[in-house]
C-alpha cells in the first residue's frame, strides 16, 4: 500500500488550496479514504472521511464548511479543497486509507506540508 | 466536539509495563467499540496499533493490548522495549466523525 500525498507548500492567508493523495497497492476503488492533519509540534486532528463510492463524505465540524473531499477512482485519488486558508491551518496533511468497516486507518500517507503565511 | 483527554506523557523502565488512558463522553469512547490507537514516532505517519477496544493489526506486537471501561479506553504496553518511545493517540468514532486524543509521549527510562 503506498499514498503519496502532494500539493502542499506556503500559502498566503485567504487563499485555497487542493492537496492530492494518489492511492497505489491496493484496490482504491473499494476503499474509504481520511484525511486527517497535525500542527507542527501538535496532536492529530480527523479533518473528513469519504466512502468508497463517494457517495458519503463526513467533515470535522472545526472546519466551518470550508473543506471538501472528493476521490476520483478511475485516477486512484482522493483530493482535499481548503478554502480561505488561515495560520491555523498550517499542518502536515495526511491522507488514509480506511480499515474496512473497523472505523479506524490501516495505511497512512507520509503527508505534505502546508504553510499558510502572508 | 473537543479531543479526547489523554496524558501528556507516560514513562516507563524496560521490561515494565504501562498504561495510557483515554477519556472521551457517551457520544463517542462510551458509545461505540470503535476506538483505535496509534503509535507515532518522530517525523513518521502514525502506524495503527489497535483497533476495535482490542483487536491487533496483524504484525503488531501481542505486547499491545487494547481495553474499554464506560468512557475510558486503555492502551497498555507490556515488557517495554526500546523501540516502543514514541508518541501514542487514541481515536474514537463518534457517529459521522472521528476524534483524536490530544497524544501521550511514552518515554522508555
Amino acid at each position: 500500500v503506498r499514498l503519496a500525498v502532494s500539493g502542499g507548500g506556503v500559502v498566503q492567508p485567504g487563499r485555497s488550496l487542493r492537496l492530492s493523495c494518489a492511492a497505489s497497492g491496493f484496490t482504491f476503488r473499494g476503499s474509504a479514504m481520511h484525511w486527517v492533519r497535525q500542527a507542527p509540534g501538535k496532536g492529530l486532528e480527523w479533518l473528513a472521511f469519504i466512502s468508497y463510492d463517494a457517495q458519503t463524505k463526513y467533515y470535522a465540524g472545526s472546519l466551518k464548511g470550508r473543506v471538501t473531499i472528493s476521490r476520483d477512482n478511475s485516477e486512484n485519488q482522493v483530493y482535499l479543497q481548503i478554502n480561505s486558508l488561515t495560520t491555523e491551518d498550517t499542518a502536515l496533511y495526511y491522507c488514509a486509507k480506511d480499515f474496512d468497516t473497523h472505523y479506524s486507518c490501516d495505511h497512512w500517507g507520509q503527508g505534505t506540508l502546508v504553510t499558510v503565511s502572508s | 466536539q473537543s479531543a479526547l483527554t489523554q496524558p501528556p506523557s507516560a514513562s516507563g523502565s524496560p521490561g515494565q509495563s504501562v498504561a495510557i488512558s483515554c477519556t472521551g463522553t457517551s457520544s463517542d469512547v462510551g458509545g461505540y467499540n470503535f476506538v483505535s490507537w496509534y503509535q507515532q514516532h518522530p517525523g513518521k505517519a502514525p502506524k495503527l496499533m489497535i483497533y476495535e477496544v482490542t483487536k491487533r493489526p496483524s504484525g503488531v506486537p501481542d505486547r499491545f493490548s487494547g481495553s474499554k471501561s464506560g468512557n475510558t479506553a486503555s492502551l497498555t504496553v507490556s515488557g517495554l522495549q526500546a523501540e516502543d518511545e514514541a508518541d501514542y493517540y487514541c481515536s474514537s468514532y463518534a457517529g459521522s466523525k472521528w476524534i483524536f486524543g490530544g497524544g501521550t509521549k511514552l518515554t522508555v527510562l
